[in-house]
């Protein structure tokens, strides 16, 4: 009964491939995020969805696609890879978009690895 | 100036004893302030929300003071299992936009 989960939970793969991050949540929020936290720790957002719909998209290359088939998914695809790429992703959720009051729930991370 | 900062530590805490650090934010239109804590290699969990006046949850006070533009987590009679990474979350849009600090890690001694 994992509230947020994501998967792969490793990810170790070369540069110049494709690859993708699931995210799904039972919790019934509306929105849905990820997050990407460097080596320095710096936790930064990178989408987020409402309801399916793209809300936030901060700046980050067009290789990194969010696709949400339903407001309890969001999935990352990333093409053709880079070292710089190699982080940890978080997904996350919240009850309501625009709400700044709502906190957080994330999801175990994705460590990506590329070589 | 970074939209929030964190003093990064760590924090060396003998067991039981008190630490209070702080984080600095520089959007004064910021509504919304949080602490998460983040375990080594886990994710980032809600600690507490942080209320203009101040607010309490057992051994942890957080305030919050705009005038500075800061807010602060105090961890009263420290255990071992409070060494962690606290992250101040801010938000800095009207659109549930949150930037987080990079975290002070607090390392609870025995």
């Amino acid at each position: 009964d994992t509230a947020v989960s994501q998967t792969p939970k490793y990810l170790v793969t070369q540069m110049g491939n494709d690859k993708s991050i699931k995210c799904e949540q039972n919790l019934g929020h509306d929105t849905m995020y990820w997050y990407k936290q460097d080596s320095k720790k710096f936790l930064k957002i990178m989408f987020s969805y409402n309801n399916k719909e793209l809300i936030i998209n901060e700046t980050v290359p067009n290789r990194f696609s969010p696709k949400s088939p339903d407001k309890a998914h969001l999935n990352l695809h990333i093409n053709s890879l880079e070292l710089g790429d190699s982080a940890v992703y978080f997904c996350a959720s919240s009850q309501e978009e625009a709400a700044t009051t709502e906190k957080l729930f994330f999801g175990s991370g994705t460590q990506l690895s590329v070589l | 100036r970074k939209e929030v900062e964190q003093d990064p530590g760590p924090f060396n805490v003998p067991e039981g004893a008190t630490v209070a650090f702080n984080c600095t934010y520089s959007n004064s239109a910021s509504q919304s302030f949080f602490w998460y804590r983040q375990d080594c290699r886990k994710e980032p969990k809600l600690l507490m929300s942080v209320y203009s006046s101040g607010n309490e949850d057992g051994r942890f006070t957080a305030q919050l003071n705009r005038a500075s533009q800061y807010i602060s987590l105090l961890i009263r009679d420290s255990k071992l299992s409070d060494s962690a990474t606290y992250l101040c979350a801010v938000n800095i849009d009207s659109w549930g936009k949150f930037q987080f600090g990079a975290g002070t890690q607090v390392v609870v001694t025995p």
